[in-house]
């Protein structure tokens, strides 16, 4: 079966600090991956998405970066963080086709202070 | 681009109680997901249900495309079935991702 790990789950980082949050997939192939943020009491943002190595698209214009150096992994990245990065990130992934069914990792709680 | 809306935005139900969530979306979708994030953040998968109707225990949806809605029922609510419950869509001709809906919020009081 497939499974989605996400890590760190809690991190507090202070303004203009350095972010790396990392996802990984296991028991598929070539899957779709997926980065959004959730605000506090909010809706899910899609930040980025990935059908394949190397190949990342933007949803909303950012001081945040994503990369898929690997099949299963996506690393979501931003080299000054802001106070509005606040937030509960969230990586997904879903098979490629038509079925669309995306899985939910554990989530990120990042706090810039 | 396509819009998700969720009714009623929150919900307060007595352990026992039954409801239905309602999701209109305003185009053809592909597929359609309902989520329900616990109060951890988790996300997790209750229904893939681009058409039809399915049920799983306690809770069952029904998506009728043609009209473009789909419904959620939870019957003999409990506190654990708190949380936020997501819809989400992929419009059809569109590749890869979903559109969400902004979440209706259950409170089951016991």
């Amino acid at each position: 079966s497939q499974t989605i790990h996400q890590w760190p789950a809690t991190l507090v980082q202070p303004v203009g600090s350095p972010l790396s949050l990392e996802c990984t997939v296991e028991g598929t192939s070539n899957p779709n991956l997926y980065w959004y943020r959730q605000a506090a009491g909010r809706g899910l943002q899609l930040l980025f998405y990935s059908v394949g190595i190397g190949q990342i698209s933007s949803e909303v214009p950012q001081n945040l970066s994503a990369s898929r150096p690997q099949d299963r992994q996506f690393i979501l990245s931003s080299k000054k963080l802001l106070l509005s990065d606040s937030g509960f990130y969230l990586c997904a992934w879903s098979t490629a086709g038509p079925r669309l069914e995306q899985y939910f990792g554990p989530g990120t709680r990042l706090t810039v202070t | 681009g396509i819009q998700v809306e969720q009714s009623p935005p929150d919900l307060i139900l007595q352990e026992g109680a039954n409801s239905t969530l309602r999701c209109n979306f305003s185009d053809s979708v592909n597929n359609l997901q309902w989520f329900h994030q616990n109060p951890w953040g988790q996300l997790i998968n209750l229904f893939y249900i681009p058409s039809g109707t399915k049920q799983n225990g306690r809770l069952s949806a029904t998506t009728v495309a043609t009209e473009r809605y789909s419904l959620l029922y939870i019957s003999s609510s409990q506190t654990t079935d708190s949380g936020v419950y997501f819809c989400a869509v992929d419009p059809s001709g569109a590749n890869s991702k979903l559109t969400f809906g902004k979440g209706i919020t259950l409170s089951v009081r016991p």
